[in-house]
């Protein structure tokens, strides 16, 4: 069975520092990878995903994730930490069966504080 | 373009009812799927529907159950409600369900069973 971990549930960092936020799957056939953001009392946003291609990921409000199929891996990074990126981040995974296609599994969230 | 829509946003029932959450979609959007998410669950996966059929089932009991309308709105139902069911409930759509699109979420609907 597919799924996917969040090592940390919770990271700090300070403004203005860079961020990582951990992610790690376990598929069985191609992943296709998603980050989203959630913030107080809110729905998921969508940050990002990994398709294929380049292994690096450019997405939404300056965040960006790197794809390792070796580790297993696809952890969000951003160079300079806002207060304003506090929230709770969620990775997920897709994948193709033969059946069909899967649905979206989600990480158990890792929630970001930024300290001022 | 509208974003998804869940109706209502809070709902306060009591042990035993029933209780029915509505999605609408975004406009053109065949796939909606439903989650629930509580804090030491994360966020588990109910259903989905595509074109008025389910596609995919998670591991949720019988008490569970959804539709979906020929106008891609989705309902989910909640029978016999537990206190264990309290949670919030999303629901994401997306065009045609394909691998690679991303999910588009709404704001939730925040049931507490009491």
């Amino acid at each position: 069975a597919q799924s996917v971990a969040q090592p940390e549930d919770q990271v700090n960092v300070a403004e203005g520092n860079p961020l990582t936020v951990k992610c790690t799957y376990s598929v069985s056939g191609n992943p296709y990878l998603f980050w989203y953001v959630q913030y107080p009392n809110r729905g998921l946003q969508f940050l990002l995903k990994y398709i294929t291609g380049d292994n690096l990921v450019k997405g939404s409000y300056g965040f960006e994730a790197e794809f390792n199929k070796s580790q297993t891996s696809f952890h969000l990074k951003k160079p300079s930490a806002l207060v304003s990126d506090s929230a709770l981040y969620f990775c997920a995974v897709r994948v193709l069966l033969n059946s069909g296609n899967t649905p979206l599994v989600f990480g158990k969230g890792t929630r970001l504080s930024v300290i001022a | 373009k509208a974003g998804v829509t869940q109706t209502p946003r809070y709902l306060i029932k009591t042990r035993g009812q029933q209780v029915t959450l509505s999605c609408s979609p975004i406009s053109g959007h065949r796939s909606v799927s439903w989650y629930q998410q509580t804090p030491g669950q994360g966020l588990q996966f109910l259903f989905e529907y595509f074109s008025e059929t389910q596609r995919n089932k998670g591991n949720f009991p019988g008490r569970f159950s959804g539709r979906q309308f020929s106008n891609s709105r989705s309902e989910m139902n909640v029978s016999t409600l537990e206190l264990g069911d309290s949670a919030l409930y999303l629901c994401a759509s997306m065009d045609r369900g394909e691998r690679g699109t991303e999910a588009f979420f709404g704001q939730g609907t925040r049931l507490t069973v009491v």
